[in-house]
């Protein structure tokens, strides 16, 4: 049973970086099929999908967000990571990580979901 | 962006009733249309694939149809563990894209 698990500061400071990152366990990320997303949860709103990453190191962001955002993986550690750059209280949110499959298009693993709260 | 947009936004139902949710995609999709279930404090739970396949473990009074840009949700008895928001997703393309959700309530 494949699981991720988000994990990450839950308070940031305007203007600073947001960092999470998700483990994968039960399958590796590095098995093709998959891309490995990151969908974030404004409070009390809908889904917002913010981009995700190939095991060759692809991605593909969110281009209301890319200017502020890297998504790396690391394929040793079984896990793959969210830097949010020079953040406001918009950026507050539930971020979970969730696997994406390649052939039928939809996400079937979510993390529990981290929330992150920017704020002085 | 392709716009994804359900109706209702919120209903109320009763045990047993059969319930329908829709989503309209501002662009032709195919059947690239996936429907998740969230609780409360939970992450969405995958139910429908590809517009009207369950996905695994499942309870089949879920059903979903739909292609092109008019998509629905059926849960054809409703039970108390149904209560929840429903969100339709287009993988059509990039940015994927939610609707707005339906919340779901028990009468």
């Amino acid at each position: 049973q494949v699981q991720l698990q988000e994990s990450g500061p839950g308070l940031v400071k305007p203007s600073q970086t947001l960092s999470l990152t998700c483990i994968v366990s039960g399958g590796s990320i590095s098995s093709g099929g998959y891309y490995w997303s990151w969908i974030r949860q404004h409070p009390g709103k809908g889904l917002e999908w913010i981009g995700y990453i190939y095991y060759t190191g692809s991605t593909y962001e969110n281009s209301s967000l890319k200017s502020r955002l890297i998504i790396s993986i690391d394929t040793s550690k079984n896990q793959f990571s969210l830097k949010l750059s020079s953040v406001t209280a918009a950026d507050t949110a539930v971020y979970y990580c969730a696997r994406g499959d390649l052939a039928r298009d939809y996400f079937d693993y979510w993390g529990q979901g981290a929330l992150v709260t920017v704020s002085s | 962006d392709i716009q994804m947009t359900q109706s209702p936004s919120s209903l109320s139902a009763s045990v047993g009733d059969r319930v329908t949710i829709t989503c309209r995609a501002s662009q032709r999709i195919s059947s690239y249309l996936n429907w998740y279930q969230q609780k409360p404090g939970k992450a969405p739970k995958l139910l429908i694939y590809a517009a009207s396949n369950l996905q695994s473990e499942v309870p089949s009074r879920f059903s979903g149809s739909g292609s092109g840009t008019d998509f629905t949700l059926t849960i054809s008895s409703l039970q108390p563990e149904d209560c929840a928001t429903y969100y339709c997703q287009q993988s059509y393309s990039t940015p994927y894209t939610f609707g707005q959700g339906t919340k779901l309530e028990i009468k």
